[in-house]
């Protein structure tokens, strides 16, 4: 069965510092895309990043940054200057083909301290 | 431009009765799919809609069926409501990038069932 796996359940980080979350995931296809998702205590699922599995190059957008390393199967999170609304839950999660069936990790708690 | 809308956002039901529940798309995107969220199972993908047709389907009993009308509103409904199905069902709407796989999808705040 195609997996996500999100090993850490809770992670705290003091405002303004950088955190990384952690994501491996298990696919046999070669074609696909990794998201990471992110829902604060509002429930709205916000895209936060998302890669492309044939493009090398780590998908960036301003604070946020993920480490792709496709042989391992692993898609981390880098949140860097970490604010006090990054506080939420964040879901790591993949799709394969022209379609919306994502599959999910079952998601981390972040903390972000003053 | 407005987002995803999803009504209602709170419902209590009875165990054995029905529900439905309504997604409106952000404008201009044509798939509308549904994921369930429950702490105990995550995230899990019920089916998605495209152009009025299911597209995938989840690994969900018979009781949970949707359609997508022309206008690519959504709806889905749970029959014989079981207590296993109090969750947050959440939809999600995408443009529909086509052969590159690449949908990014939209969600809505979700509507929260609890069935008693």
């Amino acid at each position: 069965a195609q997996t996500v796996t999100q090993s850490q359940p809770e992670m705290s980080v003091q405002e303004a510092e950088t955190v990384t979350l952690s994501c491996t995931y298990d696919t046999s296809e070669s074609d696909y895309y990794l998201f990471w998702y992110k829902q604060p205590p509002s429930r709205q699922m916000i895209l936060v990043i998302r890669q492309e599995a044939y493009k090398q190059q780590n998908a960036t957008e301003n604070r946020f940054s993920v480490n792709f390393q496709k042989a391992a199967k692993s898609f981390s999170l880098k949140i860097s200057d970490s604010q006090l609304g990054d506080a939420a839950m964040y879901f790591c999660a993949y799709v394969t083909g022209a379609n919306s069936k994502l599959t999910f990790g079952k998601g981390i708690t972040l903390s972000v301290r003053p | 431009k407005a987002g995803v809308t999803q009504t209602p956002r709170y419902l209590i039901k009875t165990r054995g009765q029905q529900v439905t529940l309504s997604c409106s798309p952000i404008s201009g995107h044509r798939s509308v799919s549904w994921y369930q969220q429950t702490p105990g199972q995550g995230l899990q993908f019920l089916f998605e809609y495209f152009s009025e047709t299911q597209r995938n389907k989840g690994n969900f009993p018979g009781r949970f069926s949707g359609r997508q009308f022309s206008n690519s509103r959504s709806e889905m409904n749970v029959s014989t409501l079981e207590l296993g199905d109090s969750a947050l069902y959440l939809c999600a709407s995408s443009r529909d990038e086509g052969s590159s796989g690449a949908n990014v999808l939209t969600f809505g705040a979700g509507s929260r069932l609890t069935v008693l």
